[in-house]
């Protein structure tokens, strides 16, 4: 079955330490996103890409970096400058970014957590 | 700027009573509609989706309506479910410069008590 796998579930980062969250599509989707969620609150766009070697800023790209050199994985690396990383972090995909036609598909999160 | 609004936050009904969750949006380019459903501790997935094209849409307890006029969209839950209890969130495709992007409403969290 196809799908959208993000690991791990749980990740425990020191302050100033760099940390990458993975996420891997095998629906062949050409777009993915990233996503923060904090408690009690909206899905807030971080990074999102429309093609391998391409990809843009969402609302709250400050502290945080990605990666597309393949179509199947979009990495996330939570920097030392985000200074309040705790919290729920999601992948998605969809077919195509321009399609307006089509929902995207999640995984299932990772929560980081600063000790 | 273009947004999804959502309401209510929070809603708490007995189990067996309907819910409904109201959203509205302001792109009038929108053309589809998803409601996704998020269980604690994991990723939302869609549990249905309205097209432009039509103005309602049903799946068994779960029915989505669309008014394009007045630019807002409903999801119903009929005969609720103590398992029914998680967020719900809404969406629509909003313009950003030449690309379309799916944005989200903040969430209901919904709680059906047995």
């Amino acid at each position: 079955d196809g799908g959208i796998t993000q690991s791990p579930k749980y990740l425990f980062r020191k302050e100033g330490q760099n940390v990458t969250l993975s996420c891997e599509q095998n629906l062949n989707h050409d777009a993915m996103y990233w996503y923060r969620q904090d408690p009690g609150q909206g899905l807030r766009l971080i990074y999102y890409s429309q093609i391998v070697n391409d990809f843009q800023k969402g609302d709250i790209a400050e502290g945080y970096s990605v990666s597309r050199e393949k179509k199947e994985s979009f990495p996330l690396t939570v920097t030392s400058a985000q200074k309040n990383p705790t919290a729920f972090y999601l992948c998605a995909s969809s077919r195509e970014l321009l399609q307006s036609n089509y929902g995207y598909t999640f995984g299932s999160g990772t929560r980081l957590t600063v000790v | 700027g273009e947004n999804v609004e959502q309401h209510p936050s929070t809603l708490s009904v007995q189990e067996g009573d309907s819910a409904v969750i109201k959203c509205t949006y302001s792109d009038s380019a929108s053309n589809y509609f998803p409601w996704y459903k998020q269980e604690l501790g994991k990723g939302p997935q869609l549990i249905i989706d309205i097209r432009s094209n039509v103005g309602e849409k049903k799946d068994q307890r779960i029915a989505v309506t669309l008014n394009k006029t007045a630019k807002h969209f409903s999801l119903h839950i009929t005969e609720t479910q103590p398992e029914d209890s998680a967020v719900y969130f809404c969406a629509a495709y909003v313009r950003g410069g030449s690309n379309y992007k799916l944005t989200f409403g903040k969430g209901t969290l919904l709680t059906v008590n047995p």
